[in-house]
């Protein structure tokens, strides 16, 4: 069936190193929308990318789609706590059904 | 801002009792979600509910679940009777249309004993 598949599933990070998750889809998508879910929290949607090749930042949060609309990145530069949570993808088919990555957790080390 | 509301917060049930879950979507969203994540794993789909009717469903959302949108406010998910494996923080989203962002609710957390 259709998969999302999102990798790492954790990544411990010394603050100010930084943290990248992708995914990948099996099919095209018409867009992918990426939410972070703080610990205890609910996802909160951060950003859509829509175009081919799009990049679109939000500080220290740069957000890529692939060329062939199959793949996105999220890329944090020098984490900081407040960055702490799960990271997920989700990519939308054609048809608006939304197909959820399984998360990446950010964890930052003591 | 507008919110997504969900109530009860937490509810603990035995085994085999109905639960009814209570969402009140944002007011001009046309397009309304359950999901379901069970503790430290993935968000999973459950249903999708437009123009008073299931739009989607995933292979979780079984005869022992219905959705309804009983008034213009609320959407309700019932689990007919609870599982020890529905144990789960069950969260609803609103989107105001099929290609829009979700904004989900704070979640309700379902134990089952």
């Amino acid at each position: 069936g259709q998969q999302v598949m999102q990798i790492p599933q954790y990544q411990h990070v010394q603050e100010g190193e930084d943290f990248t998750t992708y995914c990948n889809s099996s099919t095209t998508l018409s867009n992918i929308q990426w939410y972070k879910q703080r610990p205890g929290g609910h996802p909160v949607f951060l950003i859509q990318l829509v175009k081919s090749g799009e990049v679109k930042k939000q500080k220290r949060l740069t957000f890529q789609f692939g060329e062939a609309k199959k793949n996105s990145s999220l890329h944090i530069t020098a984490t900081q706590t407040t960055d702490v949570g799960t990271y997920f993808c989700a990519g939308r088919r054609s048809n608006y059904q939304l197909i959820w990555g399984a998360g990446t957790k950010l964890i930052i080390k003591p | 801002e507008p919110e997504v509301t969900q109530t009860p917060s937490h509810q603990v049930t035995q085994m085999g009792q109905e639960v009814i879950l209570r969402c009140v979507p944002i007011s001009n969203h046309l397009y309304f979600y359950w999901y379901r994540q069970i503790l430290g794993q993935k968000v999973e789909f459950l249903v999708s509910f437009y123009n008073n009717e299931i739009s989607e469903k995933s292979e979780i959302f079984d005869d022992q679940f219905s959705v309804e949108r009983p008034d213009g406010s609320n959407f309700t998910l019932k689990i007919r009777s609870t599982k020890l494996e529905d144990s789960a923080m069950y969260f609803c989203a609103s989107g105001l249309s099929g290609a829009n962002v979700l904004t989900f609710g704070a979640g309700s957390r379902l134990t089952v004993l």
